[in-house]
């Protein structure tokens, strides 16, 4: 049972570049995220999704684009890589909302 | 705006000894409270949950307590072990996917 694997692992871009991240889980949840992580500040949704086809804007959109065409697979791209989007990026899933959450080891991403 | 305040940043405690960290909220409304543990490198893992009606939660060493009056929790680490270096995480959930993150405590264990 992997649970939630994130690919790549590490990934570094040149400004503009694009590039696609892909959070696979096998655990059948309907519920996944996108979070990104900078240093000093808590995690912060990007996008989600509720289930199969469905995706939702977070709390810091702006940037990313995603796609859930299967319900194990959440991805998420970047169309026109910006330095300010240098970070770690975490992909999560649940069952329930009020559930916990079971997170991906995260892709870190740096854009010279 | 819904905002979830960690203290302290960091702490360095030798093995063996006890440590608590402390988690203060203004999130409303309050679903439960959630405590991760995320080591270096990795994602985070979930550690306890508590909803408004439970004050306290054990998982092995680590003892969670949550005063939804005053909007404080705290996550209390028993007999530290060098394996508990990292970084906790506490996070408020009102109910649906909008959770609150807050900063993390970077605890340091050493010999």
């Amino acid at each position: 049972n992997a649970g939630v694997t994130q690919t790549p692992k590490f990934r570094v871009l040149k400004t503009g570049q694009s590039m696609t991240l892909l959070c696979a889980q096998d655990m059948n949840h309907e519920y996944m995220y996108w979070y990104r992580q900078d240093p000093g500040m808590g995690l912060r949704l990007i996008h989600y999704s509720v289930g199969e086809g469905t995706t939702a804007k977070g709390e810091v959109p702006d940037g990313y684009n995603v796609s859930r065409l299967k319900k194990q697979n959440f991805l998420l791209g970047l169309e026109s890589a910006a330095p300010s989007q240098t970070s770690v990026y975490f992909c999560a899933s649940t069952f329930r909302t009020e559930n916990g959450y079971t997170f991906g080891s995260g892709t870190r991403l740096t854009v010279v | 705006k819904n905002q979830v305040e960690q203290s302290p940043q960091s702490l360095i405690i030798l093995e063996g000894k006890n440590c608590t960290l402390q988690c203060n909220y203004t999130v409303s409304p309050f679903s439960n409270l959630r405590w991760y543990k995320q080591d270096t490198g990795r994602g985070p893992v979930s550690l306890t949950i508590m909803t408004f009606s439970e004050n306290t939660k054990s998982n092995g060493r680590y003892t969670a307590t949550l005063d939804a009056d005053t909007k404080q929790s705290s996550l209390h680490i028993t007999a530290s072990q060098l394996s508990d270096s990292a970084s906790y995480i506490c996070v408020v959930s009102p109910g649906d996917y909008k959770l609150s993150f807050g900063a993390g405590t970077t605890v340091t264990v050493r010999a």
